[in-house]
C-alpha cells in the first residue's frame, strides 16, 4: 500500500471490554512496532516483530496487553478488560530491516 | 538509561522567523538520534537523523541539526519558519539495547506555532 494504515483510526469502549487494533504495514516491510502515546507526550515503545516473530515486548505494561503478526505482515494489538488509564493514541511504525520507521495516523483509543 | 528531554512544550515563531526547538539526550554510547514531525491527523515524519559522520545535519523542508556530544544536544532549526511548518516535533534517540533494531526513545514533544 502507499502507507502504513491502522484501523480504527478512532475506537470509544466501555470499561471492561476487549479492544483489538489492527495495523497494515508497507508491503514488504519486514520489521513492525508498536507505541503508545499518552496526552501530552511522546510515544513510548510497546512491542517490535521482525517477520511473523515477536522479538521484543518490553514495552508492553501488562498482560492484558498482546500483540500477534501471524502470517508477517498484518498486526494486531489486543488490550483485554479495558481499564480508563489505557486511553492513548496507539501508533503502528513499518521499517526495512533496520531503516527509518514509517508510522501509521495511530488509533485514538478512549476508555469510559 | 537514556532519555531524551525536548525544552518547551511550546514554541511560537513569527513567519520569516528562525525556528529554534531544542533537545538534549542522554545516552552512554554514541547515540543515533532522530527528529520526527507530526502533522496534524497524520502519522509521524521523518525529518533527519543523525547516525555517525558530519554532526551537522540537513532533512527535509528546509530543517537542519547540529550534533554536539560535549553538550549532548540535537538542537533542530531551521533559518525561516513558513506557516506550514506549524506541527508537533519529536526528537528521538535509538536505544542502546534495541538488539540490532530501531526502538525509539522519544521526547515528550513541542509544539510548533507560526503566526503572520
Amino acid at each position: 500500500g502507499a502507507g502504513v494504515s491502522q484501523s480504527p483510526r478512532y475506537k470509544v469502549t466501555k470499561r471492561g471490554q476487549d479492544v483489538a487494533l489492527r495495523c497494515d504495514p508497507i508491503s514488504g516491510h519486514v520489521s513492525l512496532y508498536w507505541y503508545r502515546q499518552a496526552l501530552g507526550q511522546g510515544p513510548e515503545f510497546l512491542t517490535y516483530f521482525n517477520y511473523e516473530a515477536q522479538q521484543d515486548k518490553s514495552g508492553l505494561p501488562n498482560d492484558r496487553f498482546s500483540a500477534e503478526r501471524p502470517e508477517g505482515s498484518i498486526s494486531t494489538l489486543t488490550i483485554q478488560r479495558t481499564e480508563q488509564r489505557d486511553s492513548a493514541m496507539y501508533r503502528c511504525a513499518s521499517s526495512l530491516y533496520r531503516d527509518e520507521q514509517f508510522f501509521g495516523p495511530g488509533t485514538r483509543l478512549t476508555v469510559l | 538509561a537514556q532519555s531524551v528531554t525536548q525544552l518547551g512544550s511550546h514554541v511560537s515563531v513569527s513567519e520569516g522567523a528562525l525556528v529554534p526547538l531544542r533537545c538534549n539526550y542522554s545516552s552512554s554510547v554514541p547515540p543515533y538520534l532522530f527528529w520526527y514531525v507530526q502533522y496534524p491527523n497524520q502519522g509521524l515524519q521523518l525529518l533527519l537523523k543523525y547516525t555517525t559522520g558530519a554532526t551537522l545535519v540537513k532533512g527535509i523542508n528546509g530543517f537542519e541539526a547540529e550534533f554536539k556530544k560535549s553538550e549532548t544536544s540535537f538542537h533542530l532549526t531551521k533559518p525561516s519558519a513558513h506557516m506550514s511548518d506549524a506541527a508537533e516535533y519529536f526528537c528521538a534517540v535509538r536505544s542502546v539495547f534495541s538488539g540490532g533494531y530501531n526502538k525509539l526513545i522519544f521526547g515528550a514533544g513541542t509544539r510548533l506555532a507560526v503566526h503572520p
